[in-house]
Protein backbone atom coordinates (compact mmCIF):
# COMPACT_ATOMS: atom_id res chain seq x y z
CA UNK A 1 0.00 0.00 0.00
CA UNK A 2 1.28 3.43 -1.20
CA UNK A 3 1.87 5.66 2.04
CA UNK A 4 1.22 8.98 -0.03
CA UNK A 5 -2.81 9.50 -0.46
CA UNK A 6 -3.75 11.14 -2.88
CA UNK A 7 -7.20 12.42 -3.93
CA UNK A 8 -9.70 12.13 -5.56
CA UNK A 9 -8.57 9.15 -7.98
CA UNK A 10 -10.26 10.70 -10.82
CA UNK A 11 -11.55 14.30 -12.05
CA UNK A 12 -13.61 15.56 -14.72
CA UNK A 13 -13.54 19.51 -15.00
CA UNK A 14 -14.58 21.89 -17.17
CA UNK A 15 -12.82 24.57 -18.24
CA UNK A 16 -14.32 27.05 -16.12
CA UNK A 17 -14.81 25.16 -13.05
CA UNK A 18 -12.66 25.59 -9.99
CA UNK A 19 -10.83 22.15 -8.31
CA UNK A 20 -8.20 20.88 -5.67
CA UNK A 21 -6.34 17.68 -5.93
CA UNK A 22 -5.37 16.87 -1.99
CA UNK A 23 -1.92 14.87 -1.10
CA UNK A 24 -1.07 13.41 2.46
CA UNK A 25 1.66 11.61 3.75
CA UNK A 26 2.79 10.54 7.57
CA UNK A 27 6.02 9.69 7.27
CA UNK A 28 7.43 12.92 8.50
CA UNK A 29 8.82 13.55 4.99
CA UNK A 30 9.94 17.51 4.83
CA UNK A 31 9.74 17.54 0.76
CA UNK A 32 5.96 17.24 -1.24
CA UNK A 33 6.04 17.16 -5.16
CA UNK A 34 3.44 17.56 -7.87
CA UNK A 35 4.30 15.63 -11.05
CA UNK A 36 2.66 16.08 -14.39
CA UNK A 37 2.33 12.68 -16.68
CA UNK A 38 1.21 13.21 -19.51
CA UNK A 39 -0.26 9.52 -21.69
CA UNK A 40 3.08 7.53 -22.72
CA UNK A 41 5.29 10.13 -21.04
CA UNK A 42 7.71 10.32 -17.71
CA UNK A 43 6.39 12.21 -14.97
CA UNK A 44 7.34 16.07 -15.29
CA UNK A 45 8.22 17.97 -12.14
CA UNK A 46 5.80 20.97 -11.67
CA UNK A 47 6.52 21.94 -7.97
CA UNK A 48 8.55 20.89 -5.41
CA UNK A 49 8.41 22.22 -1.25
CA UNK A 50 10.85 22.01 1.25
CA UNK A 51 9.61 22.57 4.65
CA UNK A 52 6.56 23.91 3.33
CA UNK A 53 8.30 26.22 1.69
CA UNK A 54 7.57 26.64 -2.20
CA UNK A 55 11.30 25.91 -3.51
CA UNK A 56 10.83 25.08 -7.03
CA UNK A 57 8.56 26.10 -9.34
CA UNK A 58 8.76 24.87 -12.81
CA UNK A 59 7.82 27.26 -14.82
CA UNK A 60 4.16 26.69 -14.77
CA UNK A 61 1.14 28.68 -15.94
CA UNK A 62 -0.66 30.37 -12.96
CA UNK A 63 -3.80 28.51 -13.69
CA UNK A 64 -1.70 25.56 -11.41
CA UNK A 65 -1.13 27.12 -7.87
CA UNK A 66 0.04 25.07 -5.39
CA UNK A 67 -0.20 24.88 -1.38
CA UNK A 68 1.35 23.37 1.36
CA UNK A 69 -0.70 23.64 4.31
CA UNK A 70 1.61 21.74 6.66
CA UNK A 71 4.45 18.99 5.87
CA UNK A 72 1.90 16.43 5.60
CA UNK A 73 -0.39 18.14 3.34
CA UNK A 74 -0.44 19.37 -0.22
CA UNK A 75 -2.57 20.73 -2.76
CA UNK A 76 -3.03 21.70 -6.15
CA UNK A 77 -5.50 23.98 -7.18
CA UNK A 78 -6.78 24.64 -10.22
CA UNK A 79 -8.63 27.31 -11.97
CA UNK A 80 -9.30 27.68 -15.98
CA UNK A 81 -7.47 24.91 -17.24
CA UNK A 82 -7.45 23.97 -21.04
CA UNK A 83 -8.49 20.41 -22.37
CA UNK A 84 -4.14 20.17 -22.72
CA UNK A 85 -3.93 19.88 -19.13
CA UNK A 86 -5.79 16.74 -19.07
CA UNK A 87 -2.80 14.33 -17.66
CA UNK A 88 -1.87 12.44 -14.54
CA UNK A 89 -1.18 14.41 -11.47
CA UNK A 90 0.98 13.17 -8.90
CA UNK A 91 2.34 13.64 -5.35
CA UNK A 92 5.61 12.24 -3.97
CA UNK A 93 7.28 13.35 -0.92
CA UNK A 94 11.20 12.28 0.41
CA UNK A 95 13.35 13.06 3.57
CA UNK A 96 14.52 15.86 1.95
CA UNK A 97 18.29 15.27 2.96
CA UNK A 98 19.70 16.84 -0.13
CA UNK A 99 21.60 13.41 -0.80
CA UNK A 100 21.97 12.16 -4.30
CA UNK A 101 20.20 9.04 -2.90
CA UNK A 102 16.98 10.46 -1.99
CA UNK A 103 13.94 8.31 -2.88
CA UNK A 104 11.07 9.65 -3.90
CA UNK A 105 7.64 7.97 -2.55
CA UNK A 106 4.56 8.38 -5.06
CA UNK A 107 1.05 8.21 -4.40
CA UNK A 108 -1.00 6.92 -7.16
CA UNK A 109 -2.18 10.00 -8.87
CA UNK A 110 -5.18 11.75 -9.92
CA UNK A 111 -6.31 11.29 -13.82
CA UNK A 112 -7.80 14.94 -14.74
CA UNK A 113 -9.69 15.40 -18.06
CA UNK A 114 -10.93 18.87 -19.09
CA UNK A 115 -13.41 19.32 -21.18
CA UNK B 1 22.49 19.06 -16.53
CA UNK B 2 22.03 15.12 -15.96
CA UNK B 3 20.43 13.17 -19.15
CA UNK B 4 18.71 9.54 -19.18
CA UNK B 5 17.95 7.46 -21.79
CA UNK B 6 15.79 4.23 -22.44
CA UNK B 7 16.16 3.11 -25.96
CA UNK B 8 13.13 0.42 -25.60
CA UNK B 9 9.54 1.74 -26.05
CA UNK B 10 8.49 -1.66 -25.52
CA UNK B 11 9.95 -4.94 -24.37
CA UNK B 12 8.12 -9.00 -24.45
CA UNK B 13 9.12 -11.84 -22.16
CA UNK B 14 7.47 -15.25 -21.92
CA UNK B 15 6.57 -15.68 -17.77
CA UNK B 16 9.85 -17.18 -15.74
CA UNK B 17 12.20 -16.29 -18.37
CA UNK B 18 14.73 -13.19 -17.26
CA UNK B 19 14.87 -9.82 -19.58
CA UNK B 20 16.83 -6.50 -19.20
CA UNK B 21 15.73 -3.13 -19.47
CA UNK B 22 18.20 -0.80 -20.91
CA UNK B 23 19.15 2.50 -19.43
CA UNK B 24 22.18 4.89 -20.10
CA UNK B 25 22.72 8.34 -18.63
CA UNK B 26 25.32 11.44 -19.05
CA UNK B 27 26.55 12.97 -15.84
CA UNK B 28 29.33 15.10 -14.91
CA UNK B 29 29.51 14.60 -11.41
CA UNK B 30 31.49 11.97 -9.62
CA UNK B 31 28.63 10.77 -7.42
CA UNK B 32 25.35 10.11 -7.98
CA UNK B 33 22.41 7.43 -7.93
CA UNK B 34 20.55 5.72 -10.36
CA UNK B 35 16.40 4.64 -9.60
CA UNK B 36 14.36 2.34 -11.29
CA UNK B 37 10.53 2.97 -11.00
CA UNK B 38 7.89 0.72 -11.95
CA UNK B 39 4.39 2.15 -13.06
CA UNK B 40 1.51 -0.12 -13.32
CA UNK B 41 -1.83 0.72 -15.58
CA UNK B 42 -2.89 1.95 -11.65
CA UNK B 43 -0.92 4.56 -12.63
CA UNK B 44 1.29 4.56 -8.68
CA UNK B 45 5.25 4.97 -9.24
CA UNK B 46 6.74 2.40 -7.30
CA UNK B 47 10.28 2.63 -6.18
CA UNK B 48 12.15 -0.51 -7.37
CA UNK B 49 16.05 -0.37 -6.95
CA UNK B 50 18.49 2.11 -6.54
CA UNK B 51 22.45 1.82 -7.44
CA UNK B 52 25.10 4.69 -6.11
CA UNK B 53 27.99 5.44 -8.23
CA UNK B 54 30.29 4.53 -5.54
CA UNK B 55 28.53 1.15 -4.81
CA UNK B 56 31.12 -1.33 -5.25
CA UNK B 57 28.54 -4.16 -6.06
CA UNK B 58 25.54 -4.07 -8.04
CA UNK B 59 22.37 -3.70 -6.18
CA UNK B 60 20.08 -6.05 -6.03
CA UNK B 61 16.40 -6.12 -4.32
CA UNK B 62 15.00 -9.33 -5.14
CA UNK B 63 14.09 -10.12 -8.33
CA UNK B 64 15.31 -6.83 -9.39
CA UNK B 65 19.34 -6.04 -10.28
CA UNK B 66 20.90 -3.47 -11.47
CA UNK B 67 23.67 -4.47 -14.14
CA UNK B 68 25.80 -1.33 -13.21
CA UNK B 69 28.25 -0.43 -15.56
CA UNK B 70 29.98 3.23 -14.39
CA UNK B 71 32.73 3.18 -17.50
CA UNK B 72 29.83 2.82 -19.65
CA UNK B 73 27.33 5.10 -17.83
CA UNK B 74 24.90 2.21 -18.37
CA UNK B 75 22.36 0.61 -15.17
CA UNK B 76 20.24 -1.96 -16.92
CA UNK B 77 17.52 -3.26 -14.76
CA UNK B 78 17.68 -7.30 -14.92
CA UNK B 79 14.15 -8.82 -13.90
CA UNK B 80 14.69 -12.45 -13.29
CA UNK B 81 11.82 -15.30 -13.44
CA UNK B 82 9.27 -12.88 -15.13
CA UNK B 83 5.86 -12.82 -13.54
CA UNK B 84 2.53 -11.55 -15.06
CA UNK B 85 2.66 -9.00 -12.48
CA UNK B 86 5.52 -7.22 -14.20
CA UNK B 87 3.93 -6.23 -16.80
CA UNK B 88 4.03 -2.24 -16.12
CA UNK B 89 5.84 0.75 -17.43
CA UNK B 90 9.40 0.98 -16.33
CA UNK B 91 11.48 4.00 -15.48
CA UNK B 92 15.20 5.19 -15.05
CA UNK B 93 15.77 8.51 -13.31
CA UNK B 94 18.41 10.16 -11.77
CA UNK B 95 18.83 13.68 -9.78
CA UNK B 96 19.13 16.70 -10.74
CA UNK B 97 21.87 18.57 -9.27
CA UNK B 98 21.93 21.43 -11.37
CA UNK B 99 18.61 22.13 -9.66
CA UNK B 100 19.77 24.26 -6.44
CA UNK B 101 20.81 21.50 -5.07
CA UNK B 102 17.28 20.68 -4.74
CA UNK B 103 15.38 17.42 -5.39
CA UNK B 104 14.79 17.28 -8.95
CA UNK B 105 14.08 13.81 -10.55
CA UNK B 106 14.38 13.49 -13.86
CA UNK B 107 13.13 10.10 -15.62
CA UNK B 108 13.78 8.56 -18.85
CA UNK B 109 11.21 7.39 -21.33
CA UNK B 110 10.19 4.80 -20.06
CA UNK B 111 9.94 0.70 -21.04
CA UNK B 112 6.57 -0.85 -21.41
CA UNK B 113 7.39 -4.43 -20.47
CA UNK B 114 4.61 -6.82 -21.37
CA UNK B 115 4.73 -10.74 -19.80
CA UNK B 116 3.01 -13.34 -21.83
CA UNK B 117 2.06 -16.10 -20.32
Amino acid sequence: DTEVTQTPKHLVMGMTNKKSLKCEQHMGHRAMYWYKQKAKKPPELMFVYSYEKLSINESVPSRFSPECPNSSLLNLHLHALQPEDSALYLCASSQDTGGFDEKLFFGSGTQLSVL
Amino acid sequence: AQKITQTQPGMFVQEKEAVTLDCTYDTSDQSYGLFWYKQPSSGEMIFLIYQGSYDEQNATEGRYSLNFQKARKSANLVISASQLGDSAMYFCAMRDTFSGGYNKLIFGAGTRLAVHP
